[in-house]
């Protein structure tokens, strides 16, 4: 069954970029109608929704992460990868990436365990 | 951004009590949203899509309703499982996508 598995450095440093990758198993990330999302939760917050990307490459950005935040497809290694540059402790939280259910207009259905990265000095 | 706003944020509740959640959109996204369940260190998982349909595997004690601006997710009768924080999440637009801050369920 398909499984997802975030993995990145847990400790960024401000003004840095923040670099995590997502491996899709069990199944191909080109699959058909198959979009791909990073979400992110500060400790002790809620949940927010970054951006997600299709096989083709389309990607779509929170519009106020945009200026910051590339996330990119590698069909050949079936993964997705997010970046996010100039952090600061804002950005502290637990990424998660995820897959939506069937289309980009749909929940999101199929999560990894979530990384931890630390945005500190 | 379409505000999604849940109530209670905290609900304290017993083994067998029916429990209900609500969400409010600041706009109508019709039956676009979806309810997640998460506990301590786990990612969520989606419970509910379309307002009121169940993903596959999701106990029947658990159901959705509403549409337009007001939505709500009830649990016919609280399990130890069930003990979880909820969010609502709107899909009606991906410009961005946004979750309700969440309804923790804790025991009475």
């Amino acid at each position: 069954q398909l499984q997802l598995q975030e993995s990145g450095p847990g400790l960024v440093k401000p003004s840095e970029t923040l670099s995590l990758t997502c491996a899709v198993s069990g199944g191909s990330i080109t699959s058909s109608s198959s979009y791909w999302g990073w979400i992110r939760q500060p400790p002790g917050k809620g949940l927010e929704w970054i951006g997600s990307i299709y096989y083709t490459g389309n990607t779509y950005y929170k519009p106020s992460l945009t200026s910051r935040v590339t996330i990119s497809v590698d069909t050949s290694r079936n993964n997705f990868s997010l970046k996010l540059s100039s952090v600061t402790a804002a950005d502290t939280a637990v990424y998660y990436c995820a897959r939506h259910r069937r289309g980009l207009s749909d929940p999101l259905h199929l999560w990894g365990q979530g990384t931890m990265v630390t945005v500190s000095s | 951004d379409i505000q999604m706003t849940q109530s209670p944020s905290t609900l304290s509740a017993s083994v067998g009590d029916r429990v209900t959640i609500s969400c409010r959109a600041s706009q109508s996204i019709a039956i676009w949203l979806a309810w997640y369940q998460q506990k301590p260190g786990k990612a969520p998982k989606l419970l509910i899509y379309e307002a009121s349909t169940l993903e596959g595997g999701v106990p029947s004690r658990f159901s959705g309703g509403g549409s337009g601006t007001e939505f709500t997710l009830t649990i016919s009768s609280l399990q130890p499982d069930d003990f979880a924080t909820y969010y609502c999440q709107q899909y009606n637009s991906y410009s961005p996508f946004t979750f309700g801050g969440g309804t923790k369920v804790e025991i009475k």
